[in-house]
């Protein structure tokens, strides 16, 4: 089961874009990368998913180099409603067990 | 469509005791995960079940069990509890059969306290 690496901790000024980078250098060829955030005292919500190259939805972007052995999670012009925990997942298709890991704390500062 | 539901919202329990958790999956979804979060260990996997089958279980002890009904929703049962069983029990389902690794939709979890 491929764990992730991530910053502890990221501060930013509201209206900044905020890129956060996750290792994962036991990726597997069948793993996918997938973005979740969570507010205090709630679940988690999912952010964005991708296996390679680049994926952009709504509120996010993922980057993913050739190697695969990191990612980062792109959140444009945030806001102080961004603050929250990020957790980058690895997650192999039907292999049915995530790892959360310890997430990045996000402080967006007025 | 209505969110995952999960009651109760707080619990308090004493150790030894058992408790039931219950969770009602966001409807057309038949895979429904648990996961346990303390400040101490971050979010754990606990199992997950499709079409009320069991399909993996995390690295947690006997005390800990689920099971899924047929209209999808699930239980969690904790027996004879510890106090390290303190946790915010979170309960998260798909529509993918891939399940865990496919976009999951979070409940807002129960909150278990054992004095």
């Amino acid at each position: 089961l491929a764990k992730t690496t991530q910053p502890i901790s990221m501060d930013s000024y509201e209206g900044q874009e905020v890129n956060i980078t996750c290792s994962h250098n036991n990726i597997a060829t069948n793993d996918y990368i997938t973005w979740y955030q969570q507010f205090p005292s709630q679940g988690p919500r999912f952010i964005i998913q991708g296996y390679k190259t680049k994926v952009t939805n709504e509120v996010a972007s993922l980057f993913i180099p050739a190697d695969r052995k990191s990612s980062t999670l792109s959140l444009p012009r945030v806001s102080l409603s961004d603050t929250a925990v990020y957790y980058c997942l690895v997650v192999q298709t039907g292999a049915n067990n995530l790892f959360f890991g310890t997430g990045t704390r996000l402080t967006v500062i007025p | 469509k209505a969110g995952v539901t999960q009651t109760p919202r707080y619990l308090i329990k004493t150790r030894g005791q058992q408790v039931t958790l219950s969770c009602s999956p966001i409807s057309g979804h038949r895979s429904v995960s648990w996961y346990q979060q303390t400040p101490g260990q971050g979010l754990q996997f606990l199992f997950e079940y499709f079409s009320e089958t069991q399909r993996n279980k995390g690295n947690f002890p006997g005390r800990f069990s689920g099971r899924q009904f047929s209209n999808s929703r699930s239980e969690m049962n904790v027996s004879t509890l510890e106090l390290g069983d303190s946790a915010l029990y979170l309960c998260a389902s798909s529509s993918d059969p891939a399940g865990v690794a496919y976009e999951q939709y979070f409940g807002p979890g129960t909150r278990l306290t054992v004095t």
